[in-house]
């Protein structure tokens, strides 16, 4: 059973423009919604993260908007550059549990100039 | 570097030897994680310790597989009796009890031939 859904499976942005990812959950206890990115051979890498609590959270060019009544998250990438290109997965964890994640399928981004 | 560390990186072996990982968390870390990653999907959860003590184990976990962490520091994920089903990445994170942000390593790639 696939508990956090994530689409599009790829994504093609010419340079400077917004890419966007969306996920969706079912599972109301999680409570923590990061999204990791990661390149070709290495290891995922924790990106930006949000708590239900808030609607929108935004680190630099990163922007999480999250929807509980909808039970869906999407990352925004603004001013997308050809170095963001990478895969890109959400996660969710339940409060409590030991912060085990569960992820997405994943998001293959490509940045063209 | 004070990341999490995995060794080795890769591992190519013959069907039915055994095989066995390391995993060193960030020094302070008292959480640990297993999980495996296959190519174009999501990490998926093995296990986790808190400490020294296994605190879970998912369904993906089969006999074959044994992970330990004995003194609470680093941890080793042994595989045995391996089948090319095993191929995968395995990824090893950690994080503080009292924090959601959970970081990966870099993966060690298996290779079952």
């Amino acid at each position: 059973q696939q508990q956090v859904k994530q689409s599009p499976q790829s994504l093609i942005v010419q340079k400077g423009g917004i890419s966007i990812i969306n996920c969706a959950y079912e599972n109301t206890a999680f409570d923590y919604f990061p999204w990791y990115q990661q390149f070709p051979g290495k290891g995922p890498a924790l990106l930006i993260a949000i708590r239900p609590d808030v609607s929108e959270k935004k680190e630099g060019r990163f922007t999480i908007s999250f929807n509980k009544s909808a039970k869906q998250f999407s990352l925004h990438i603004m001013d997308s550059q050809p170095g963001d290109s990478a895969t890109y997965f959400c996660a969710a964890s339940p409060a409590g549990g030991g912060n085990k994640l569960t992820f997405g399928t994943g998001t293959q981004l490509k940045v063209e100039l | 570097d004070t990341g999490v560390s995995q060794d080795p990186r890769h591992k190519i072996t013959k069907r039915g030897q055994n095989v066995t990982f390391r995993c060193d968390p960030i020094s302070e870390h008292n959480r640990l994680y297993w999980y495996r990653q296959t190519l174009g999907q999501g990490p998926e959860f093995l296990t986790y310790f808190q400490n020294e003590a296994q605190l879970e184990k998912s369904r993906l976990l089969s006999d074959r597989f044994s992970a330990e962490r004995p003194k609470g520091s680093f941890s080793t994920l042994e595989i045995q009796r391996t089948e090319q089903g095993d191929s995968a990445m395995y990824l090893c994170a950690s994080s503080l009890v009292v924090s959601n942000t959970i970081y990966f390593g870099e993966g060690s790639w298996l290779t079952v031939v």
